[in-house]
């Protein structure tokens, strides 16, 4: 399968833990997305990367929220000391930046849930 | 004004029917439009795009109105498989993607 994957598929932690989830974008795509998406919303922008450089973050990203793309391939996604409001589906897309068009597409997500 | 607004639905239609959504964006100055297909606990996949006035393929049809301000989409001859949430994306010229809330269609035997 040559598609975005992303690990875990689930997380089941307790409030105050710090979790960590990674991305593994298509291999030719130069861009990579974050995004939040919770119940009966659309998802919503978290911060993407341009290789391997952090290129830009939402107001929606707490400090406790942390990027990165050490190498320009895989990404992570940690959340440090979760709280219950960051229970939602975090889902990662990797696209390939052309002068005439960007096409995003996602991984399965990972569902965290906060208890 | 949100940056893109959707009919959350639910939309129901029998199998056959012809059903259209509608999606708002607020920034004038966008250049690319994009209609993604999400079924129940899955992400989402591209359906189509839209970068003039308009797409067709096959069954689907999209259209954007750019004086208006609005993308649509039409499903022409509606199958029990068509059932999703439909979600209308928009990046603005920072290279956010802001996604509606997605309108969800049922088709019904």
């Amino acid at each position: 399968d040559t598609g975005v994957s992303q690990d875990p598929r689930h997380k089941i932690t307790k409030r105050g833990q710090n979790v960590t989830f990674r991305c593994d974008p298509i291999s030719e795509h130069n861009r990579l997305y974050w995004y939040r998406q919770t119940l009966g919303q659309g998802p919503e922008f978290l911060t993407y990367f341009q290789n391997e450089a952090q290129l830009e973050k939402s107001r929606l990203l707490s400090d406790r929220f942390s990027a990165e793309r050490p190498k320009g391939s895989f990404s992570t996604l940690e959340i440090q000391r979760t709280e219950q409001g960051d229970s939602a589906m975090y889902l990662c897309a990797s696209s390939f930046m052309s002068r005439l068009q960007e096409t995003q597409y996602f991984g399965p997500g990972t569902r965290l849930l906060v208890l | 004004r949100k940056e893109v607004e959707q009919d959350p639905g639910p939309f129901n239609v029998p199998e056959g029917a012809t059903v259209a959504f509608n999606c708002t964006y607020s920034n004038s100055a966008s250049q690319s439009f994009f209609w993604y297909r999400q079924d129940c606990r899955k992400e989402p996949k591209l359906l189509m795009s839209v970068y003039s006035s308009g797409n067709e393929d096959g069954r689907f049809t999209a259209q954007l109105n750019r004086a208006s301000q609005y993308i649509s989409l039409l499903i022409r001859d509606s199958k029990l498989s068509d059932s999703a949430t439909y979600l209308c994306v928009i990046p603005n010229t920072g290279n956010q993607f802001y996604f509606g809330t997605g309108t969800s269609l049922t088709v019904i035997p």
